[in-house]
């Protein structure tokens, strides 16, 4: 099955500077890569995605990049503010409907 | 409202007592899902429905069973819970065409003693 492995465990950042997290997966037929995030207390939402067939998204303060060669996929938060202050999570998945998630990233902001 | 709901909120329970857990949702989704989140190894997705009567593995099936007898429901069972399936459990739902848009439910904690 598909193995996704997320890094860094935990990321602290001071308010303003950018903040990356990165993610390599296992299955070459994976062609969806979603990631998540989960504020303390609260459940998961879905931040941004991307599709195999598109090299980089954006969405205001973040971007997620991918690269199919080497399985791995970015997420980057520029501008990094308080409310940034979450769990992060990526995903992969090659049908839209088993997913593999990573471990998850903390990430801090401090102000 | 649209929303997806999960019960209970919590439970604790003993080794072995069968239990389950509901999951409905008032937005005609087709998919649903049930993940379970533990320290350390994030999220990781048991099972899944693709519509009625459709359902699938994900991850970590072991221990669990659902079933799909309806749209709006997805109920996640545990027929003999053990220590190991102590774990917070999100239930999700999302339209069949449309990845971009699940809801999750608001979580249970389960405790098995």
């Amino acid at each position: 099955g598909e193995n996704v492995e997320q890094h860094p465990s935990t990321l602290s950042v001071q308010e303003g500077d950018s903040a990356v997290i990165k993610c390599t997966y296992s299955d070459s037929a994976s062609n969806y890569f979603p990631w998540y995030k989960q504020e303390l207390g609260k459940r998961p939402q879905l931040i941004i995605d991307i599709r195999s067939n598109v090299g980089e998204k954006k969405d205001q303060r973040i971007a997620v990049t991918l690269n199919k060669t080497a399985k791995h996929f970015s997420l980057h938060i520029t501008e990094t503010q308080p409310e940034d202050s979450a769990v992060y999570f990526c995903a992969a998945s090659k049908n839209d409907y088993k997913l593999s998630f990573g471990a998850g990233t903390t990430v801090t902001v401090r102000a | 409202e649209a929303q997806v709901t999960q019960n209970p909120r919590y439970l604790i329970t003993v080794t072995g007592k069968k239990l389950t857990v509901t999951c409905s949702q008032n937005m005609n989704h087709e998919y649903m899902s049930w993940y379970r989140q533990d320290p350390g190894l994030g999220l990781r997705q048991i099972y899944y429905s693709m519509n009625v009567e459709v359902t699938d593995k994900g991850d970590v099936p072991e221990g669990y069973k659902v079933s799909r007898k309806e749209k709006r429901n997805f109920p996640l069972i545990l027929e003999s819970p053990s220590p190991n399936q102590t774990s917070l459990y999100f239930c999700a739902s999302r339209p069949g065409g449309k990845v971009d848009t699940q809801y999750f439910g608001p979580g249970t904690r389960l405790t098995v003693l």
